[in-house]
């Protein structure tokens, strides 16, 4: 099975800031990953698919990169409504994996 | 537009078989490319994925729990349905039906429903 590993579990940021969240794949996996933000008592919502491609209405401060192993993504000037969970997904082959999420939080 | 809606107990017994409902709309299983699948959450932790069946009838299931698992198409068009034998405290979670497309990812969620185990 194909492990994701998630970095880092927590992170404090301000508004502005801008912040990078890593998923490192234990093989590689080409593009088959997405990436998908958590709100407390919410459904995930995907924001990105194919790594890379933004999901429609999603907005475009949100930013996804990365093939094979190592996939990043990046929010470039977060805002009040960005504190929340983000878990990767890795669905290039059964079991599909999730990582274990990243808190991110109000400095 | 594609939605989905589980359904099922909120309260089970250790031990007891748990059969959710998964409803939905705005596609059709039967159609190539499209999928229905399972995923839980247990409080303040991941996701995990359970399973899936396809519009082809294959079904796919987490190796951790394929003993336990069952998901089958419902009586209706519009419907899946997935069993869980045997269950336990730690199956306590809330239980996400899914829909995949073409990239077999995860793209529309239903809104969940927490299943507590208990005696």
């Amino acid at each position: 099975d194909i492990q994701m590993t998630q970095s880092p579990s927590s992170l404090s940021a301000s508004v502005g800031d801008r912040v990078t969240i890593t998923c490192r794949a234990s093989q590689g996996i080409r593009d088959d990953l997405a990436w998908y933000q958590q709100k407390p008592g919410k459904a995930p919502k995907r924001l990105i698919y194919a790594a890379s491609s933004l999901q429609s209405g999603v907005p475009s401060r949100f930013s996804g990169s990365g093939s094979g192993t190592e996939f990043t993504l990046t929010i470039s000037s977060l805002q009040p409504e960005d504190f929340a969970t983000y878990y990767c997904l890795q669905h290039n082959s059964y079991p599909p994996a999730f990582g274990q999420g990243t808190k991110l939080e109000i400095k | 537009q594609i939605t989905l809606k589980e359904s099922g107990p909120t309260l089970v017994k250790p031990t007891q078989t748990l059969t959710l409902t998964c409803t939905f709309s705005g596609f059709s299983l039967s159609t190539s490319g499209q999928h229905v699948g399972w995923i839980r959450q247990s409080p303040g932790k991941a996701l995990e994925w359970l399973a899936l069946i396809s519009w082809d009838g294959d079904k796919r299931y987490s190796p951790s729990l394929k003993n336990r698992l069952t998901i089958t198409k419902g009586t209706s068009e519009n419907h899946v349905v997935l069993s869980m034998t045997n269950m336990d405290p730690v199956d306590t979670a809330t239980y996400y039906c899914t829909h995949s497309g073409a990239l077999k990812d995860f793209d529309y969620w239903g809104q969940g429903t927490l299943v507590t185990v208990s005696s």
